[in-house]
This record gives structure tokens, C-alpha cells and sequence, in this order.
């Protein structure tokens, strides 16, 4: 199975703050027909996951141009800026590029 | 509105099996494929397998091929998964999602979760 290594476990941040996460995958999430299947989740407490980024840096509807993500083969980046009262929660991503499909353990966004 | 509904919390006893279901509403059932994800007390995500009911094919996990059957019914527009021999180790939240058929590969809706606790 692919192993998907987020860090950190844990950000602080301060509303206003920046922040970055890391995603690094344990092989190429380069699929056969060319795309990346890299996705970036947001768990606020109490709710079920939501998509955020898809395919390594494309916002889903809704969500606001604070959120971008960049990458590519094996190591993939989350940037927030301007971070926000409902930015805080735990984030994920995914790759659904190989099966089994698997997550990374999570980032928690808590404020400092 | 796109809406996945599951079903509701469960409490079961070791060794039984339980089924929940997941009805979607809002979009032409058929061209999305259903997954599960497990998430057990305070851990992480894992990815349990997919139905896709147009053509009614399931993938599973290894991890969990013999511990969850998937299943769906076109004509109500739900999905279903049923988990057997339960144990300590099943008690997680289930959560069910969408991944469209043609393309992109990600999972842009999701159920509200359906907690299940096995206990005597």
C-alpha cells in the first residue's frame, strides 16, 4: 500500500497566519493516463471530511482562493493563508491513484 | 442538492454483523461509484472499497475483503454496506462517499457518518 506521511501532526496558528502542510507519498502518484490523484480533505469537529483541493492543486466549488496546493510525484503541499476561525480542524490528504486508496494521519490546524 | 444520507447509529453485539445504508439524492445515481471509509476513535481514514452500481462492481481493500460486503439497489438510489463478525476492532464511524465515473478520482460528497459500537 502506499504510505502517505503528513507533517505536522500539529500546527498552532494564529488567525491572520499562514501555514503549510506536507504530504509526501512512499511511490509516484503519477497515474498511467498522466494525472496526479492527489486530494487535500478538511475535518472540522463533528463533521464528516470535505473535499478541498482535487487532482494536487484544483480548488473544489466553494472553497476560497486562501486555499491553494502544489506538487507533484511524491511530495505535494497544502498552503492556507489568511487563516480563518472555520479553517481549524484536521486536514487529510488522499491519493487515489493506486489502489488500495489511503490517506495520510492527518494535520490538526488548532489556534496558538 | 447533492445529499447522502446514511442510516443511523449503531449498537451491536461481538460477533453479529450489521448493515447500514447510504441513499443519495440530487444527481443521477448511476454515474457515481460509492465508497467507505472507516474512521476509527480518534485515528485517521482508511479506505474500505467502492461499488459502482451502474455496473454493479465492487473493489474492496484487502484489509477488508471477508469483513464488508457492498451492495446497491438502482431503483432506490442507495448504497449498502454490511459488516460481519464484529469485534472491538469494527467499532469506528462508516462513512460513505461519491467519486463521479468519469474521471477525476475523488471523493466530493459525503454521508454525515454512521457510528457503530460493538459492545456486550
Amino acid at each position: 500500500d502506499v504510505l502517505m506521511t503528513q507533517t505536522p501532526v500539529s500546527l498552532p496558528v494564529s488567525l491572520g497566519g499562514h501555514v503549510s502542510i506536507s504530504c509526501r507519498s512512499s511511490q509516484s502518484l503519477v497515474h498511467s493516463d498522466g494525472n496526479t490523484y492527489l486530494h487535500w480533505y478538511l475535518q472540522r469537529p463533528g463533521q464528516s471530511p470535505q473535499l478541498l483541493i482535487y487532482r494536487v492543486s484544483n480548488r473544489f466549488s466553494g472553497v476560497p482562493d486562501r486555499f491553494s496546493g502544489s506538487g507533484s510525484g511524491t511530495d505535494f503541499t497544502l498552503k492556507i493563508s489568511r487563516v480563518e476561525p472555520e479553517d481549524l480542524g484536521v486536514y487529510y490528504c488522499l491519493q487515489s491513484t493506486h489502489f488500495p486508496y489511503t490517506f495520510g494521519a492527518g494535520t490538526k490546524l488548532e489556534l496558538k | 442538492e447533492v445529499k447522502l444520507q446514511q442510516s443511523g447509529d449503531e449498537l451491536v453485539r461481538p460477533g453479529a454483523s450489521v448493515k447500514m445504508s447510504c441513499k443519495a439524492s440530487g444527481y443521477i445515481f448511476t454515474d457515481y461509484g460509492i465508497h467507505w471509509v472507516k474512521q476509527s476513535p480518534g485515528q485517521g481514514l482508511e479506505w474500505i472499497g467502492t461499488i459502482i452500481p451502474v455496473i454493479d462492481i465492487t473493489s474492496y481493500n484487502q484489509k477488508f475483503r471477508g469483513k464488508a460486503t457492498l451492495t446497491a439497489d438502482q431503483s432506490s438510489n442507495t448504497a449498502y454496506m454490511e459488516l460481519s463478525r464484529l469485534t472491538s476492532e469494527d467499532s469506528a464511524v462508516y462513512y460513505c462517499a461519491r467519486r463521479s465515473n468519469y474521471g477525476g478520482y475523488y471523493f466530493d460528497y459525503w454521508g454525515q457518518g454512521v457510528m457503530v459500537t460493538v459492545s456486550s
